[in-house]
């Protein structure tokens, strides 16, 4: 059974940094791209980011550019997403999802069930 | 980056009736590179169709996705009591990838 478990929220204040973690188990990580998804309270899904199975491709949100870097270490079967310069509409669940293949495109088929991440002085 | 349109904001039906959610793109979505997701209070997104119209593992025929282009279509075939739940659809055809608004399937 596929499991993805995200960790690593909590309250930070504005221009903090914070680094989210996506535990994988039950599938074979490094044969599959992974995404971040993230939904601020009460609306919709945005994607955040993407990265390939060897993390030689990556790609983000176009607001979220140059703050955000999502990486993985295959040998921990583990995604990663440090979050620099907080602020406060960063506010949201924060999911962690398996993409369809390793490599462009691709499409989240198993989603975790979310780090909140709450940006508050 | 491809801004996705979903409509109507709030469908409100019966269980039985048929739902159609539509999904426009700002520009021609590559290859019909379209995802439908039905997300429920609590839960996390749960994957329907891909590539506009093929459904993933475990999901019934009642759902069913069409379209091409810059316009898609998800379709609900007699509503069972547990497709009442918010609907979104996604475009990984080109980076970034985008999701629409979502659109909300209510008990009438």
């Amino acid at each position: 059974e596929v499991q993805l478990v995200e960790s690593g929220g909590g309250l930070v204040q504005p221009g903090r940094s914070l680094r989210l973690s996506c535990a994988a188990s039950g599938f074979t990580f490094d044969d599959y791209a992974m995404h971040w998804v993230r939904q601020a309270p009460g609306k919709g899904l945005e994607w955040v980011s993407g990265i390939s199975w060897n993390s030689g491709a990556s790609g983000y949100a176009d607001s979220l550019r140059g703050r955000f870097t999502i990486s993985r270490d295959n040998a921990k079967n583990t995604l990663y997403l440090v979050m620099n310069s907080l602020r406060i509409e960063d506010t949201a669940l924060y999911y962690c999802a398996r993409g369809s293949v390793k490599v462009d495109p691709n499409y989240p088929v198993h989603w975790g069930q979310g780090t909140l991440v709450t940006v508050s002085s | 980056e491809i801004v996705l349109t979903q409509s109507p904001g709030t469908l409100s039906l019966s269980p039985g009736e048929r739902a159609t959610l539509s999904c426009r793109a700002s520009q021609s979505v590559s290859r019909n590179y379209v995802a439908w997701f039905q997300q429920k209070p609590g839960q996390a997104p749960r994957l329907l169709i891909y590539d506009a119209s093929s459904r993933a593992t475990g999901i019934p025929d009642r759902f069913s996705g069409s379209g091409s282009g810059t316009d898609f279509t998800l379709t609900i075939n007699r509503l069972e009591p547990e497709d009442f739940a918010v609907y979104y659809c996604q475009q990984y055809g080109s980076s970034p990838e985008t999701f629409g608004q979502g659109t909300k399937v209510e008990i009438k």
